[in-house]
């Protein structure tokens, strides 16, 4: 498709788990982002990618957490032994370079519940 | 950090206007952004507008920016049902490319 692509759409851990959330950003898309919705919150930035810089972190929540971007291309979201305040929906999003506006285009997310 | 405010409900009569006000903190950023959310869905780009405008408009929708107030608003005009959704206000922080988001206006259209 020519949207982000996330994977899985829904995951349902048990507490402590580790999980694994992927994002296959626009092809060509040089900027990569990953942020966090929880219920009756905003968008809560976590991470930044811009291509072979190095990423912008800043969001972590915790050392639980950890992304990687592989080949400038598909992003995973690790959390490490999972809390119940992880669940949530994690939105990747992609920027080409020199977009009109600097828009930047989301996936629909992955839905995690952490039981 | 940049700080976002939006109000977290908005109702109106289908055929009504809407206006969505947004505060923020950090005036150096270029582009000012508003997203929607339908249910179930991620968000998509409604417009944006460039830093040295006073207004955009789009169709049924208009952006004002107050630079001085630091005070962003979107209204849609003649909304209708298909409008109910969660409307975000983005602002990159610190001349970033890095948009922090309000907590989003559930807007609810009745007939």
């Amino acid at each position: 498709g020519a949207g982000v692509s996330q994977s899985p759409s829904n995951k349902v851990t048990e507490k402590g788990k580790d999980v694994e959330l992927r994002c296959d950003p626009i092809s060509g898309h040089t900027a990569l982002y990953w942020y966090r919705q929880s219920l009756g919150q905003g968008l809560e930035f976590l991470i930044y990618f811009q291509g072979n810089s190095a990423p912008d972190k800043s969001g972590l929540p915790s050392d639980r957490f950890s992304a990687e971007r592989t080949g400038g291309s598909v992003s995973t979201l690790t959390i490490q032994r999972t809390q119940q305040e992880d669940s949530a929906v994690y939105l990747c999003a992609s920027k080409p370079q020199g977009s009109s506006g600097n828009t930047i285009y989301f996936g629909e997310g992955s839905w995690l519940t952490v039981v | 950090g940049e700080d976002v405010e939006q109000s977290l409900f908005l109702s109106v009569r289908e055929g009504d206007s809407s206006v969505i006000n947004c505060t923020y903190t950090d005036s150096s950023s270029t582009y000012l952004y508003w997203y929607k959310q339908e249910p179930g869905a991620g968000l998509q780009l409604l417009t944006y507008i460039f830093s040295n405008m006073d207004m955009k408009q789009d169709q049924r929708l208009t952006v004002l920016l107050n630079k001085k107030d630091k005070h962003l608003s979107l209204r849609i005009a003649d909304t209708q049902t298909g409008d109910s959704a969660i409307y975000f206000c983005a602002v990159p922080r610190g001349g970033s490319y890095i948009p922090t988001f309000g907590r989003g206006t559930s807007l609810i259209v009745h007939p």
